[in-house]
């Protein structure tokens, strides 16, 4: 089974400020996803990532937002002026399964915007 | 509007019966994924349907799909405590390739009490 990592696990931010956060898959992966869950609500898709280039996005990924894979191994979504509405649980995903039809999910970083 | 919902909203049973929980689409399908989260954690995947076929077991997981109705339906049995969770049906979308976001419905959330 695949294996990714994210960091940070707790992220504390003043509204205004820049946040990154990070992905780790542990095997070598051209894909994946940022999801965001905000505090009691369902699981909202952010963005697909392949191959260095931005696959896909939804409505919520608005210029405040950008993803890179700044040395071949991490991901990263940066915010760039967090708001309150930030505030939620940031997941990314891979592809995995027999036909990579499955995500399999990262743990999670939590932001909170004060 | 939304892509997935499932129902109830909250179910409460006791250790040792069956939970079943649902979920209805609106569009076509690639495919149907039930997860399972753990309160503030992370997204575990536990079983993935095809738009071909029509049941699938994991365990003590059974998972039914219909695609004329747009349903499917989860089934817990012999529940136990550590069955609780808040459970999410995904759809993939895309006809072309497995390698999709999936879009999430807001959940149920379970209770099996000892």
């Amino acid at each position: 089974e695949p294996e990714v990592t994210q960091t940070p696990s707790h992220q504390v931010t003043q509204m205004g400020q820049e946040v990154i956060l990070r992905c780790v898959p542990i095997s070598n992966h051209l894909y994946f996803y940022w999801y965001r869950q905000i505090l009691g609500q369902k699981v909202e898709f952010l963005v697909s990532f392949y191959n260095n280039e931005i696959s896909e996005k939804s409505e919520i990924f608005d210029d405040q937002f950008s993803v890179e894979r700044p040395d071949g191994s991490n991901f990263t979504l940066k915010i760039r002026s967090t708001k309150l509405e930030d505030s939620a649980m940031y997941f990314c995903a891979i592809p995995t399964g027999v036909d990579w039809g499955e995500q399999f999910f990262g743990p999670g970083t939590r932001l909170t915007v004060l | 509007s939304q892509q997935g919902e499932e129902d109830p909203q909250a179910l409460s049973i006791q250790e040792g019966e069956n939970a079943t929980m649902n979920c209805s689409y609106k569009t076509s399908i690639n495919n149907l994924q039930w997860y399972r989260q753990n309160s503030g954690r992370g997204l575990v995947h536990l079983i993935l349907i095809r738009s071909n076929e029509r049941e699938k077991h994991s365990g003590r997981l059974r998972v039914t799909l219909d695609t004329s109705k747009k349903s499917s339906s989860l089934l817990i049995t012999a529940s136990r405590a550590a069955d609780t969770a808040s459970y999410f049906c995904a759809t993939g979308l895309s006809m072309k390739t497995s390698y999709d976001k999936v879009i999430f419905g807001p959940g149920t959330s379970l209770s099996v009490i000892p």
